[in-house]
């Protein structure tokens, strides 16, 4: 069973910059959730999707935004792309929306560099 | 606001020794604590999880031990291996609701 594929892995962008990263989440699975992992803050929170509507969003600007389609693969995007948003950006799927004893399981995330 | 303290930062032992990461949490509506290996290049990776109704959980040399009324738990590593240099992340969530990481220790196991 194929896991959790995003794409693409690298990427260099230019500060002012838009940026679309995708997620194609374990076949069966219907929840995704993103998220920004930074040396200094570990893991946050983006924002989760179920059956393409956000169930769940974290505490980011506005910049940053998602959706989810009939399909499952989801797409997030940041606009005017800020220095501050290097970082590794993770995508996580589950069968159900995330809670108690239902495991989100992880891409390896897309680097994002922003010079 | 860290909604989920862990500790320490990093993390030295000696192979064959034990490994002890700590976390604390303030929000008592939480019911589902898991605990994430990541290697690098590589997302995390569920460990183990449990329950706030139970107070230690084992599954081979990982074991979690859940204090509710202090509202921390703990991963203990026991005979640490070089394969298990990684970041560990422990998390907690509300069902229904999002996951809150801490913010990661980095192990290393010494040969």
């Amino acid at each position: 069973k194929a896991g959790v594929t995003q794409t693409p892995r690298y990427l260099i962008k230019t500060r002012g910059q838009q940026v679309t990263l995708s997620c194609s989440p374990i076949s069966g699975h219907r929840s995704v959730s993103w998220y920004q992992q930074t040396p200094g803050q570990g893991l946050q929170f983006l924002f989760e999707y179920f059956s393409e509507t956000q169930r769940n969003k974290g505490n980011f600007p506005g910049r940053f935004s998602g959706r989810q389609f009939s399909n499952s693969r989801s797409e997030m995007n940041v606009s005017t792309l800020e220095l501050g948003d290097s970082a590794l950006y993770l995508c996580a799927s589950s069968l159900r929306p995330a809670g108690r004893g239902n495991t989100i399981y992880f891409g390896e995330g897309s680097w994002l560099t922003v010079v | 606001q860290q909604q989920v303290k862990q500790s320490p930062q990093s993390l030295i032992v000696q192979k064959g020794g034990i490994s002890i990461i700590n976390c604390a949490y303030e929000n008592t509506a939480f019911d589902y604590f898991p605990w994430y290996q990541q290697f690098p290049g590589k997302g995390p990776a569920l460990l183990i999880a449990i329950r706030p109704d139970v107070s230690e959980k084992k599954e081979g040399r990982f074991t979690i031990s859940f204090n509710k009324s202090a509202k921390q738990f703990s991963l203990h590593i026991m005979d640490s291996q070089p394969g298990d240099s990684a970041t560990y992340f422990c998390a907690a969530s509300i069902t229904g609701n999002q996951f809150y990481f801490g913010t990661g220790t980095s192990l290393t196991v010494i040969p």
